[in-house]
């Protein structure tokens, strides 16, 4: 199975802040990479799929990057309605297709 | 528009079955792949299996295999999920979630979840 490991696990910024969060696969997925953003309970919402290319309707302050094994999830301008936790998953290989832990954004 | 809305919050005893439905519309069934997915309480998500509605074909994560099967009903584009043997830790909001046309699609729909508490 291919892990998917994700850093920081939390982290705390401000209103206005550049926030980047790492996902790192245990062997190399390509661009198959997805990025979902989830509030409290509520499903899972997709931001970004295949690595880089933004999901509709997703505003243009979040954006990915990253090939192989390494990944990041940049929101540019943090917003208060974007404080939630992150999620990355591979969809390279299954099954299974696996997500990573987890990266809560709080407030400071 | 697109939805999937899931079937209601279940509780269970251990040992026991449930089966939990998405029903689906705005858009041809059988043209994209389902997923299912599962969130324990406080923790992170698990995919638990795809399934094919076109030829009703399915992949299950290794560590549900034998309990967890996932089936359709085409003429209500319904698609359904049970896990039988439910323990403790099964307990969890289970989520329906489109895929694409490929197995490697991201998932772009979500249905609202369905919380399955397992408890004696």
């Amino acid at each position: 199975d291919i892990q998917m490991t994700q850093s920081p696990s939390s982290l705390s910024a401000s209103v206005g802040d550049r926030v980047t969060i790492t996902c790192r696969a245990s062997q190399s997925i390509s661009s198959y990479l997805n990025w979902y953003q989830q509030k409290p309970g509520k499903a899972p919402k997709l931001l970004i799929y295949a690595a880089s290319s933004l999901q509709s309707g997703v505003p243009s302050r979040f954006s990915g990057s990253g090939s192989g094994t390494d990944f990041t999830l940049t929101i540019s301008i943090l917003q208060p309605e974007d404080f939630a936790t992150y999620y990355c998953q591979q969809s390279y290989s299954s099954p299974p297709l696996t997500f990573g832990g987890g990266t809560k954004v709080e407030i400071k | 528009q697109v939805q999937l809305v899931q079937s209601g919050a279940e509780v269970r005893k251990p040992g026991a079955s449930v089966k939990v439905s998405c029903k689906t519309s705005g858009y041809t069934f059988a043209s994209y792949y389902m997923h299912w997915v599962r969130q324990a309480p406080g923790q992170g998500l698990e995919w638990m299996g795809i399934f094919n509605p076109s030829g009703g074909t399915t992949t299950y994560a290794q560590k549900l295999q034998g309990r967890v099967t996932v089936t359709r009903d085409t003429s209500t584009s319904t698609v359904y999920m049970e896990l039988s043997s439910l323990r403790s830790e099964d307990t969890a909001v289970y989520y329906c979630a489109r895929g694409g046309w490929y197995v490697t699609d991201a998932f772009d729909i979500w249905g609202q979840g369905t919380m399955v508490t397992v408890s004696s």
